[in-house]
């Protein structure tokens, strides 16, 4: 009973650094999204893909990459960290439009 | 584009109080609207939905919301509150067209209960 796997769940990182943050998921969800979590800012959506295959970009996405490796996995990378990326980000994916989504425990990154 | 307003930002109330958590949103034809709770260092998990049909929606773990089309609400609100309860709040919108892939969520409510 997975559900949405994150890894890693904490890390460290030097400022220009780069790093990949690991999503799966065991649904069979089509879509998949990964949001960031600041203090006061609710979820801010940074990328998404809509299906296999294809990405979009969200509200945030500057800074970031993402790779819909095949329907289970979605991941987002950092090139170069910088301070301002420091937050809790977290992975999701859902079914189709009308279903709600289903998050991972998030990782939480700091960026020093 | 889709807006969530959750207009409290922090809600304490006592044990076994009534709660209300307000979530405006912005107008559109048709809407998806969900709740979420997010205890301390975890992800979020849903606690109710509302995606057509009757606009008292009940939820997990006592909570119901009731949908306003005319006023554009979604309130979360709770009989009796328990110190469990304690945890931040999220209202999310989706638009209820096809296509619409993407999940607008308010800033949160943190709920306090008082002992």
């Amino acid at each position: 009973n997975a559900g949405v796997t994150q890894t890693p769940k904490f890390q460290v990182l030097k400022t220009g650094q780069s790093m990949t943050l690991q999503c799966a998921q065991d649904m069979n969800h089509n879509s998949m999204y990964w949001y960031r979590q600041d203090p006061g800012m609710g979820l801010r959506l940074i990328y998404y893909s809509a299906s296999e295959g294809t990405t979009d970009k969200g509200e945030v996405p500057n800074g970031y990459n993402v790779s819909r490796l095949n329907k289970r996995e979605f991941s987002l990378r950092l090139e170069s960290a910088a301070p301002s990326q420091t937050s809790v980000y977290f992975c999701a994916s859902r079914r189709r439009e009308n279903q709600p989504q289903h998050f991972g425990d998030g990782t939480r990154l700091s960026i020093l | 584009a889709q807006s969530v307003t959750q207009l409290d930002s922090q809600v304490p109330v006592f044990e076994e109080a009534p709660v209300e958590l307000r979530c405006n949103y912005s107008s559109s034809v048709s809407v998806y609207l969900f709740w979420y709770v997010q205890y301390p260092n975890q992800g979020l998990q849903l606690l109710l939905k509302y995606l057509s049909g009757s606009t008292l929606v009940k939820g997990i773990n006592g909570f119901e919301a009731e949908f306003n089309k005319s006023q554009t609400s979604f309130h979360l609100r709770k009989p009796s509150v328990h110190i469990s309860d304690t945890a931040e709040y999220f209202c999310a919108v989706s638009d209820g067209e096809a296509g619409s892939y993407q999940l607008t969520f308010g800033k949160g409510t943190k709920l306090s209960v008082i002992p």
